[in-house]
C-alpha cells in the first residue's frame, strides 16, 4: 500500500537555526498537510497546500513557517528560526481529493530544539 | 477552546472483550468525523470515518456511532486483540465551511490486558 514517507525521523537543531522537514506524499495525491504533536498532546493542524499554494493555515503557522513543493514529489516544511517550543513531532499527510477522505499520515519527524 | 475532546484518557479492557471509546465535539457545523489509531513512534493510522448524514458505520471489528443531537462520537472495537493497544484519536472537519485541516481530540490510550 502506498505510504507517506518523512525524513529525517529525528532532527536535532540549535535554537535559532533554520530547519527543513521533508515529506514525500503518496504519488497521485493532490492535497498536502502538515500537523504537529507536542509530546503527550493532541495532533494540531498547521497548514494545507493545494495547487502550489496554501489553502488553509492555523494560528500556529506564523511567519516563521513556510511550505514548499519544490518538485513533483517532495513537500517541505521550513521553520526559519527555531524556538524551544517548536520541539514536537511533525506529521505530513496527503489526500487524493477532498471528497475521498481520509488523510494519510506519515510516521513523522521528531524535532528537538536545544 | 477545543472543538473536539475525549471523556477518558485511558481505557483498559481484557483481551477478547469489546471496547468503546467516546468523543465529544462542540462544532455543530462539523460534517465529517474520523477515528485514527496511533501506535508508539508512528503516525496516525486511519480506522474508520463517518459523514454527518449517517449515524452508524461498520468496518472490520470496528463500528463508529454518531449522535448529532448531543454531538457525540464513539468507536466500538469488537473482540479486542493485543494489537489494538494504542492511542485513539477522534477528529472532525467542517467540509461545508471550506475547512481543510482536521481538528483532533486529545486521545484515549487503549490498553488490552492479556
Amino acid at each position: 500500500e502506498p505510504e507517506v514517507t518523512q525524513t529525517p525521523s529525528h532532527q536535532v537543531t540549535q535554537m535559532g537555526q533554520e530547519v527543513i522537514l521533508r515529506c514525500v506524499p503518496i504519488s497521485n495525491h493532490l492535497y498536502f498537510y502538515w500537523y504537529r504533536q507536542i509530546l503527550g498532546q493532541k495532533v494540531e493542524f498547521l497548514v494545507s497546500f493545494y495547487n502550489n499554494e496554501i489553502s488553509e493555515k492555523s494560528e500556529i503557522f506564523d511567519d516563521q513557517f513556510s511550505v514548499e513543493r519544490p518538485d513533483g514529489s517532495n513537500f517541505t516544511l521550513k521553520i526559519r528560526s527555531t524556538k524551544l517550543e517548536d520541539s514536537a513531532m511533525y506529521f505530513c499527510a496527503s489526500l487524493f481529493d477532498r471528497e475521498s477522505q481520509p488523510q494519510h499520515f506519515g510516521d513523522g519527524t521528531r524535532l528537538s530544539i536545544l | 477552546g477545543e472543538s473536539v475532546g475525549l471523556h477518558l484518557p485511558t481505557l483498559s479492557v481484557q483481551e477478547g472483550d469489546n471496547s468503546i471509546i467516546n468523543c465529544a465535539y462542540s462544532n455543530s457545523a462539523s460534517d465529517y468525523f474520523i477515528w485514527y489509531k496511533q501506535e508508539s513512534g508512528k503516525g496516525p493510522q486511519f480506522i474508520i470515518d463517518i459523514r454527518s448524514n449517517m449515524d452508524k458505520r461498520q468496518g472490520q471489528r470496528v463500528t463508529v456511532l454518531l449522535n448529532k443531537t448531543v454531538k457525540h462520537l464513539s468507536l466500538q472495537i469488537a473482540a479486542t486483540q493485543p494489537g489494538d493497544s494504542a492511542v485513539y484519536f477522534c477528529a472532525e472537519k467542517n467540509s461545508g465551511g471550506g475547512a481543510d485541516g482536521l481538528t483532533f481530540g486529545k486521545g484515549t490510550h487503549l490498553i488490552i490486558q492479556p
